[in-house]
């Protein structure tokens, strides 16, 4: 039982080029999220899904694409990378109380 | 609109003494939760403990308890007997009314807690 796995862990992209992150749950949970952690801040909400074939808008989505094909992946792209996007992207899934958070992925847009 | 607020950047305590993050929440859901987390210097998200708003006695999970104070919109976290693995960042976050909201979570900016030897 692996829980959420994020791939990949570390990456540096130039302005303008894109890339996605895939995130992967194994706890059969409905609801997926994504959210940011910039330095001496806590999480931000970037995307969600409440289930397979849906994703929302979360606080900060501006820049980012999300898709949920399957019920056990939740992707978060960047179409194109600016360097605003350098950050700390967290994946989650939530059972009705916990919420179980990746193990994050460290970005750096130069 | 939720609102979270942690008033403490940062935090020191001696080890083995007990000491309080402090928590304070904004939000007009009627039923709602509360969560703590523990990020250490490595960087991933650790649960900790959870309390929901109709719940009568205040949470409690090993070291962890959660002094929930309702009517003063608090949930302030205490961390008894700390211990130098006890040093991290600690994230205080909210869940409103699940139907409404789906789960998501609106987090504080976090307090840096050192654990002096």
């Amino acid at each position: 039982n692996a829980g959420v796995t994020q791939t990949p862990k570390f990456r540096v992209l130039k302005t303008g080029q894109s890339m996605t992150l895939l995130c992967a749950q194994d706890m059969n949970h409905e609801y997926m999220y994504w959210y940011r952690q910039d330095p001496g801040m806590g999480l931000r909400l970037i995307h969600y899904s409440v289930g397979e074939g849906t994703t929302a808008k979360g606080e900060v989505p501006d820049g980012y694409n999300v898709s949920r094909l399957k019920k056990q992946n939740f992707l978060l792209g960047l179409e194109s990378a600016a360097p605003s996007q350098t950050s700390v992207y967290f994946c989650a899934s939530s059972s009705l109380v916990e919420q179980f958070f990746g193990p994050g992925t460290r970005l750096t847009v130069l | 609109a939720q609102k979270i607020t942690q008033t403490q950047p940062g935090m020191f305590v001696q080890e083995k003494e007990a000491v309080t993050l402090d928590c304070t929440y904004d939000t007009s859901d009627p039923s709602y939760g509360l969560f703590w987390y523990k990020q250490p210097s490595s960087g991933e998200m650790i649960f900790l403990i959870y309390q929901g708003s109709y719940d009568q006695q205040n949470a409690t999970e090993g070291r962890y308890s959660l002094n929930f104070q309702k009517a003063r919109k608090s949930a302030n976290l205490v961390i008894s007997a700390s211990q130098l693995g006890d040093s991290a960042m600690y994230f205080c976050a909210m869940r409103g009314r699940w139907s409404s909201n789906t789960g998501k979570l609106i987090f504080g900016q976090g307090t840096t807690l050192q654990v002096k030897p």
